[in-house]
């Protein structure tokens, strides 16, 4: 089955930076990636995904890149701000619509 | 948008006692349901798909006679844990999936339950 690895666990970023989290797959069928954001004691949000046919995709201050070549994928926040302090899932899946298995996750800090 | 209605968010019971997780898609019908397990500082795993009007497919090592899913209706799915244990405490989360509607929402996650069992 699918296998997403996610790096690095946690990152620490002085607020205005960039935050750069990278996620790998090993299933080269899998061709929807989504990334949520998980705040404490809630579910998952998604922030921002992206399909096979697209290798980059932008909303803001948040931007996904995709190499399906590699099968690697990666999540840029920029500007960072003390509310994007949560932990950060990649995930990956053969359609949007099947089941999805996540990365390990990554706690983002941003200090003010 | 999409919106999944997860109830309770938190419940603390007795050992050996059953509890009853409740996930509502308010505003699409959701045509699957996904259930995942989370613990302290863990990822999500995936404990079960059900589909409307089917049994549901469990993952590999996850008791389906402990985790009883019901999905009787394209609004509603019910997580019941029963007889549960202290090792049972966890994070619940549903994700529902609207099939049709998928290229725009994707997965939407509900609030999550948090179970302690003493």
């Amino acid at each position: 089955g699918e296998n997403v690895e996610q790096h690095p666990s946690t990152l620490s970023v002085q607020e205005g930076d960039s935050a750069v989290i990278k996620c790998t797959y090993s299933d080269s069928a899998s061709n929807y990636f989504p990334w949520y954001k998980q705040e404490l004691g809630k579910g998952p949000q998604l922030i921002i995904d992206i399909r096979s046919n697209v290798g980059e995709k932008k909303d803001q201050r948040i931007a996904v890149t995709l190499n399906k070549t590699a099968k690697h994928f990666s999540l840029h926040i920029t500007e960072t701000q003390p509310e994007d302090s949560a932990v950060y899932f990649c995930a990956a899946s053969m359609a949007a619509g099947n089941k999805l298995t996540f990365g390990g996750g990554t706690r983002v800090l941003v200090k003010p | 948008g999409a919106v999944v209605s997860q109830h309770p968010s938190r419940v603390i019971c007795k050992s050996g006692t059953s509890v009853k997780i409740e996930c509502r898609s308010l505003d699409f019908q959701a045509t699957t349901m996904f259930w995942y397990r989370q613990f302290p500082k863990q990822s999500l795993m995936l404990m079960a798909t059900s589909n409307e009007g089917s049994k549901a497919t469990y993952e590999q090592g996850v008791e389906k006679d402990k985790f009883l899913i019901n999905h009787a209706s394209l609004t509603l799915s019910t997580l019941t844990v029963t007889s549960a244990h202290p090792e049972d405490s966890s994070f619940y989360i549903c994700s529902a999936n609207s099939g049709g509607r998928a290229s725009v929402y994707g997965y939407t996650f509900g609030s999550g339950t948090r179970l302690t069992v003493v």
